[in-house]
């Protein structure tokens, strides 16, 4: 069974940019989940999808972060303008509607 | 207060030994407990759960849960060097499905 995959895996850019992340999950799982990883700290969710519908985006910055799950499968988490802060890795993972979550690789954002 | 709560470390133990990871959790209600192994520059893996109270054994691996004293833990039998890692616990909460807080990470050194 292929895991969830991410991409790109590395991405460096400067502040007020604008950037994109993608993210497949394994097959069938209908739950998926970003989460922003800062060095040294635990993931933090941002976003939580049930197929296509949001469940939980109460600590996404939606000034600036924005994300969508077309068709229910592949989704995409934007960021428009990138502020230093935002110098992370973000990780995708999926779930098959248990409370166990598949972690995809990530993708590590530096922002100068 | 912090939702769920761990030791950063580091956590030095010799080889063979058992290594002892703690966290305290603020939701009194929570249902689920997971920890997560994190290997430097890579994503969570999911090691072990655990949903009612006492212990969990897995292999080399036990988890402990006290709802009333809101603590869980992981124990490490015959630390290896590659059980080198940073160990993330997480909560499900109740305020949402299949929703993960997850705590800052202690990382853990196995001295050969």
């Amino acid at each position: 069974e292929a895991g969830v995959a991410q991409s790109p895996r590395y991405k460096i850019i400067e502040k007020r940019q604008s950037v994109a992340f993608w993210c497949n999950p394994i097959s069938g799982h209908a739950t998926l989940y970003w989460y922003q990883q800062i060095l040294g700290q635990g993931p933090k969710l941002l976003i939580q999808f049930q197929n296509n519908g949001v469940v939980d985006d109460s600590q996404l910055p939606k000034d600036r972060f924005s994300a969508e799950r077309l068709k229910g499968v592949d989704s995409t988490l934007k960021i428009q303008p990138a502020k230093l802060e935002d110098s992370a890795v973000y990780l995708c993972a999926s779930s098959p509607g248990t409370n166990q979550q598949y972690f995809g690789p990530g993708t590590r954002l530096t922002v100068t | 207060q912090k939702e769920v709560e761990q030791n950063s470390g580091p956590l030095s133990v010799p080889e063979g030994a058992i290594a002892s990871l703690n966290c305290t959790y603020s939701d009194r209600g929570s249902q689920s407990f997971f920890w997560y192994r994190q290997y430097s520059g890579k994503s969570p893996e999911l090691i072990m759960f655990i949903y009612s109270n006492g212990d969990k054994e897995d292999g080399r691996f036990t988890a402990q849960l006290n709802k009333a004293s809101q603590y869980v833990s992981l124990l490490i039998r015959d630390s290896q060097p590659s059980d080198s890692a940073t160990y993330l616990c997480a909560v499900s909460s109740i305020q949402g499905a299949q929703k993960l807080v997850f705590g800052q990470g202690t990382r853990l050194t196995i001295n050969p």
